[in-house]
């Protein structure tokens, strides 16, 4: 089974305004990353969080962590309608295998 | 730099029929991993491979099967084609252990 769950499925923001998405997941990490999907393509990678960090910043993202929770949260902020597309986070197992294990999703609509 | 190269696109297929995807991985980048993407089942792991060797593997049957090239090139094959594999396939290459992905556009196969 997927690792993650995301809340919410879906979300839908007018432009300009902030957009919080959440994650949970199962089991220790090693980190958490955050990717961005259009439309059924390829997916790009937005920020990487190490289990030992707490907030990241990356221009309008900010994402936290709470491995005590084992929850991650990514805002976006002063969205535009550019950032309609589909959320997910990916988790690196702390179990040494290389590979991410992917979360439900968020699909973000922001209207003009 | 180029990014994650995929081929074909796009793959139409018959139920019993096998099927070969292409992936040309960020150069330098040794680790090559593949994913699935269903409406119904997100986004799962297929398998990774690193220097020619198959690292891991995620729950799929023996019909999926992937190889690594010493260009680090990496095909996948799907043999005896089921309704249920039409799915977008994802490539992804990482430089690092446990680092970021970069994903290729993927292939969109269709099994008729």
């Amino acid at each position: 089974s997927q690792q993650g769950e995301e809340d919410p499925q879906a979300l839908s923001i007018q432009e300009g305004e902030n957009a919080t998405m959440n994650c949970s997941y199962k089991t220790s990490i090693n980190n958490l990353q955050w990717y961005r999907q259009n439309s059924g393509r390829g997916l790009v990678h937005l920020i990487l969080i190490r289990s030992n960090e707490r907030e990241k910043h990356s221009g309008r993202l900010r994402v936290t962590l709470d491995t005590s929770k084992k929850s991650s949260s990514l805002l976006i902020t002063a969205s535009r309608a550019a950032d309609t597309a589909s959320y997910f986070c990916a988790t690196v197992l702390k179990t040494g295998a290389n590979n991410l294990f992917f979360g439900t999703g968020t699909r973000l609509t922001v209207i003009p | 730099k180029a990014g994650v190269t995929q081929t074909p696109r796009y793959l139409i297929k018959t139920r019993g029929q096998q099927v070969t995807l292409s992936c040309s991985p960020i150069s330098g980048h040794r680790s090559v991993s593949w994913y699935q993407q269903t409406p119904g089942q997100g986004l799962q792991f297929l398998f990774e491979y690193f220097s020619e060797t198959q690292r891991n593997k995620g729950n799929f049957p023996g019909r999926f099967s992937g190889r690594q090239f010493s260009n680090s090139r990496s095909e996948m094959n799907v043999s005896t084609l089921e309704l249920g594999d039409s799915a977008l396939y994802l490539c992804a290459s990482s430089l690092a252990e446990a680092g970021s992905y970069t994903f290729g556009s993927g292939t969109r196969l269709t099994v008729v």
